[in-house]
C-alpha cells in the first residue's frame, strides 16, 4: 500500500523566513514518482515539481528547492526568502508505475506574515 | 494551451437529488481522474478514465460514477446525494502517451457541491 505522511498541519513565518515542508512516504514499488502541488485559497492545485525513484538528485528553481532521500524516504521541500504569495496550502503525493492514482498527504497550510 | 476546465464551479443540491460534473482535459491529454477533497478525509481519489475506459477507482460507493467521451472530457455523476457528499471535487488530466505509465497530473479549478 502507499502512503504519504506530512506531519506539519500548519506553519507560520515571517516574511523573508526559510521554511521547509516535510513529506514523508511508503511504497514497496521500486519504481515510483514524487510530486509536489500548491493550492491557493482558490482550489485549483498547481504542479510544482516531480520526481522519480531513480533520480535523486535534488534540484533548485528560484527560490524553492527539494531535497529527496530515499535513505528516509522523504521528499522535503524549502522555500527560500518566503513572500506573502507562498501563502498556500502544499502537498505532496506519491504514485507508481503500475498505475495514474495520485497518493496525496494531508497537506501542510503555510502562513506567511508580512 | 488551455488548461483544465471543470464546469459549474459552484453546485448547490439538495439530499436524495443526483448531480453530474463536466470536465475538459488539457489539448491531447488521454488521461482524466476525479478527486474529491474534504476537511475531513482530504484529497481522495475517486476513479481513472483512459481511452472511454475506467481504469482505476477509488474505495468509493457505487453512487459515484464516470464515464469519458471520445474527445477525452469527462464527466462524474452522483446519484442520491448525501450531506457527506458536500466537498470541492477536482479532475485532473494528463498526456499518458504510452498508457499505464504515470504523467504529472494537471489539475482543473474544481466544482464546489454543497448539498443541503
Amino acid at each position: 500500500a502507499q502512503k504519504v505522511t506530512q506531519a506539519q498541519t500548519e506553519i507560520s513565518v515571517v516574511e523573508k523566513e526559510d521554511v521547509t515542508l516535510d513529506c514523508v512516504y511508503e511504497t514497496r514499488d521500486t519504481t515510483y514518482y514524487l510530486f509536489w502541488y500548491k493550492q491557493p485559497p482558490s482550489g485549483e492545485l498547481v504542479f510544482l515539481i516531480r520526481r522519480n525513484s531513480f533520480d535523486e538528485q535534488n534540484e533548485i528553481s528560484g527560490r524553492y528547492s527539494w531535497n529527496f532521500q530515499k535513505s528516509t524516504s522523504s521528499f522535503n521541500f524549502t522555500i527560500t526568502a518566503s513572500q506573502v504569495v507562498d501563502s498556500a496550502v502544499y502537498f505532496c503525493a506519491l504514485s507508481v508505475f503500475t498505475g495514474n492514482q495520485f497518493y496525496f498527504g494531508t497537506g501542510t497550510s503555510l502562513t506567511v506574515i508580512p | 494551451k488551455a488548461g483544465v476546465t471543470q464546469t459549474p464551479r459552484y453546485l448547490i443540491k439538495t439530499r436524495g437529488q443526483q448531480v453530474t460534473l463536466s470536465c475538459s482535459p488539457i489539448s491531447g491529454h488521454r488521461s482524466v481522474s476525479w478527486y474529491q477533497q474534504t476537511p475531513g478525509q482530504g484529497l481522495q481519489f475517486l476513479f481513472e478514465y483512459f481511452s472511454e475506459t475506467q481504469r482505476n477507482k477509488g474505495n468509493f460507493p457505487g453512487r459515484f460514477s464516470g464515464r469519458q467521451f471520445s474527445n477525452s472530457r469527462s464527466e462524474m455523476n452522483v446519484s442520491t446525494l448525501e450531506l457527506g457528499d458536500s466537498a470541492l471535487y477536482l479532475c485532473a488530466s494528463s498526456l499518458d502517451r504510452t498508457g499505464g505509465t504515470t504523467d504529472t497530473q494537471y489539475f482543473g479549478p474544481g466544482t464546489r457541491l454543497t448539498v443541503l
